[in-house]
């Protein structure tokens, strides 16, 4: 299973572009890389999933290189709302079963 | 749109009771998981569920712990014997072939 790694923590200020950084070196072939949110005594909800380039939906962008070993989950113009751990996960989703487990995530703070 | 759904919401036991956590995941996924997270912590994956049998599980996952699906729309998770440690919010999710995962609002668990 491809490790990821993220940032802890990061704080923005309301009305402002954010972005968070995943590594995931050791990245299959066959993998996708997407991201999760989750608000306190929440379950995760799904925000965005990618191969490569670059795809955007109704809320967020997010960017994988050409090499696949990162992404960065673009989140435009954060409000308030957007406070929540942002979780990056890397794995097969043909097979369904290997691509959930979850990092540390990243906490993200919007200060107002 | 769809939604899994986990019942009971809250739920507090003695040590050493059993518990089920019931989950009734989207109908025409095929795999299904169970996670914990303590408070504060982050999402532990426990098991995944396929084709009715276990097809992953983690070290957390010990004797203690089974699962079933036992009519075809129920997802169940039992502790036979809870320990203090079992306290956390249990999160149920399913998700079909290159779908993205749905989550449950989760049953926070407190053993006393």
């Amino acid at each position: 299973l491809a490790k990821t790694t993220q940032p802890i923590s990061m704080d923005s200020y309301e009305g402002q572009e954010v972005n968070i950084t995943c590594s995931h070196n050791n990245i299959a072939t066959n993998d996708y890389i997407t991201w999760y949110q989750q608000f306190p005594s929440q379950g995760p909800r799904f925000i965005i999933q990618g191969y490569k380039t670059k795809v955007t939906n109704e809320v967020a962008s997010l960017f994988i290189p050409a090499d696949r070993k990162s992404s960065t989950l673009s989140l435009p113009r954060v409000s308030l709302s957007d406070t929540a751990v942002y979780y990056c996960l890397v794995g097969d989703p043909l097979t369904g079963a290997n691509n959930l487990f979850f990092g540390t995530g990243t906490r993200l703070t919007v200060i107002p | 749109e769809p939604e899994v759904t986990q019942t009971p919401s809250h739920q507090v036991t003695q040590m050493g009771q059993e518990v089920i956590l019931r989950c009734v995941p989207i109908s025409n996924h095929l795999y299904f998981y169970w996670y914990r997270q303590i408070l504060g912590q982050k999402v532990e994956f426990l098991v995944s569920f396929y084709n009715n049998e276990i097809s992953e599980k983690s070290e957390i996952f010990d004797d203690q712990f089974s699962v079933e699906r036992p009519d075809g729309s129920n997802f169940t998770l039992k502790i036979r014997s809870t320990k203090l440690e079992d306290s956390a919010m249990y999160f149920c999710a399913s998700t079909g072939r290159f779908t993205e995962a749905f989550f449950g609002q989760g049953t926070r668990l407190t053993v006393v």
